[in-house]
């Protein structure tokens, strides 16, 4: 069973915005700090954006900066990823990622969702 | 950031070959490694963390080693079911978090 499970991908045009959702079970979501990274098409991963468990601290690559915000709600389990302004090199498959160490160490992610930024 | 540079890009080998594939940190991350497996179609998955440490459930023909900017990730007896890319990531000094370019692992 997958723990983590991402919605909200789908085709968007350029300069358009999309809300993914990152929905976990089986784990106390509070207690994780969670991680968005994503892979375009034929290419390897990128990291996207992290936020800590209280959703107190954040980060975002640089090519997301300004753009894209990741938030959570812990009392409805959820992780979230506002992406407006969207490029053609959005385009990619996203997963959402638990932290176990709070550090960086991925141990579960999501199937992934895609995002599809063409006219 | 820290640039993760793996090689090879790509390998074949035997069903029952030990295969291995480096990784080079552009700084001294001690020994802030992680290596994952992906399989076509899939999302990754951690194998190894801290370098060398095997992830719960992972067989043990996987093993890693190395620390400061230079790392080694093995296979020790290739299987069929091993066929994947394979992702180095540092996260020594974040953000960014950075990943290698990825492995391709074939069967010859």
């Amino acid at each position: 069973e997958v723990p983590l499970v991402e919605s909200g991908g789908g085709l968007v045009q350029p300069g358009g915005s999309l809300r993914l959702s990152c929905a976990p079970s089986g784990f106390t979501f509070s207690r994780y700090e969670m991680n968005w990274v994503r892979q375009a098409p034929g290419k390897g991963l990128e990291w996207v954006s992290h936020i800590s468990a209280n959703g107190s601290t954040i980060y975002y690559a640089d090519s997301v900066k300004g753009r894209f915000t990741i938030s959570r709600d812990n009392a409805k389990n959820s992780l979230y990823l506002q992406m407006n302004s969207l490029r053609a090199e959005d385009t990619a498959v996203y997963y959402c990622a638990r932290d176990i160490l709070g550090a960086g160490v991925l141990d579960y992610w999501g199937q992934g969702t895609l995002v599809t930024v063409s006219s | 950031d820290i640039q993760m540079t793996q090689s090879p890009s790509s390998l074949s080998a035997s069903v029952g070959d030990r295969v291995t594939i480096t990784c080079q940190a552009s700084q001294d991350i001690s020994n802030y490694l992680n290596w994952y497996q992906q399989k076509p179609g899939k999302a990754p998955r951690l194998l190894i963390y801290d370098a060398s440490y095997l992830q719960t459930g992972v067989p043990s023909r996987f093993s890693g080693s190395g620390s400061g900017t230079d790392f080694t990730f093995t296979i020790s007896s290739l299987q069929p079911e091993d066929i994947a890319t394979y992702y180095c990531q540092q996260y020594d000094n974040f953000p960014p978090w950075t990943f290698g370019q990825g492995t391709k692992v074939e069967i010859k």
